[in-house]
């Protein structure tokens, strides 16, 4: 199968903007729908993004996402970032039927 | 407002059968696909495998061998069984509904289940 390749940590200060890349080894990324879950401390994982860049009710447009076939990767990109966003963020596709999870990216809000 | 929850023994000694349960409240379970994701601890997400309401199932290639999935439309439940269990299998697992382009929402609590003798 295909693994998804991300940062294993990003930080950044309040009211800026942080872009979390998700790459595809093997397979166009644009071939399958990209999800993006947040997952605080102690919680289940929430969905923030899902078919590359719908935003469920409720999350704010702060939170948006793209694919990139040039690069074969996914990104999630979250501005005005508030303490709140501090997280560990994982990117999730498939092929077929078969689901694959990114590694995660821990979020630092500093 | 679709919910999920699961239940089992939080203890399980190597080489046995992990059982879970997942109760879904507030839907049919007789729609949508639904799927089992674990996390070992400080870890990451895997995948194990989802079930249709019909019976039809899909499995991670790398547990294929050990699991079952099963689904009661009855109690609106459905179950995992992963046998012959290392301390490899030590993770909290979580129940989800996996909508038909393959994401997950919502997610259970989650449940810690521990291999050890």
């Amino acid at each position: 199968n295909f693994m998804l390749t991300q940062p294993h940590s990003v930080s950044e200060s309040p009211g800026k903007t942080v872009t979390i890349s998700c790459t595809r080894s093997r397979g166009s990324i644009a071939n399958n729908y990209v999800q993006w879950y947040q997952q605080r401390p102690g919680s289940s994982p929430t969905t923030v993004i899902y078919e590359d860049n719908q935003r469920p009710s409720g999350v704010p447009d702060r939170f948006s996402g793209s694919i990139d076939s040039s690069s074969n990767s996914a990104s999630l990109t979250i501005s005005g970032l508030k303490t709140e966003d501090e997280a560990d963020y994982y990117c999730q596709s498939y092929d077929s039927s078969i689901v694959v999870f990114g590694g995660g990216t821990k979020l630092t809000v500093l | 407002q679709v919910q999920l929850q699961e239940s089992g023994p939080g203890l399980v000694k190597p080489s046995e059968t992990l059982s879970l349960t997942c109760t879904v409240s507030g839907v049919s379970i007789s729609s949508y696909y639904w799927s089992w994701i674990r996390q070992p601890p400080g870890k990451g997400l895997e995948w194990i495998g989802y079930i249709y309401y019909s019976g039809s199932t899909h499995y991670n290639p790398s547990l294929k061998s050990r699991l079952t999935i099963s689904v009661d439309t009855s109690k609106n439940q459905f179950s995992l069984k992963l046998s012959s269990v290392t301390a490899a299998d030590t993770a909290i697992y979580y129940c989800a509904r996996e909508l038909l382009t393959h994401w997950f929402d919502p997610w259970g609590q989650g449940t810690l289940v521990t291999v050890s003798s």
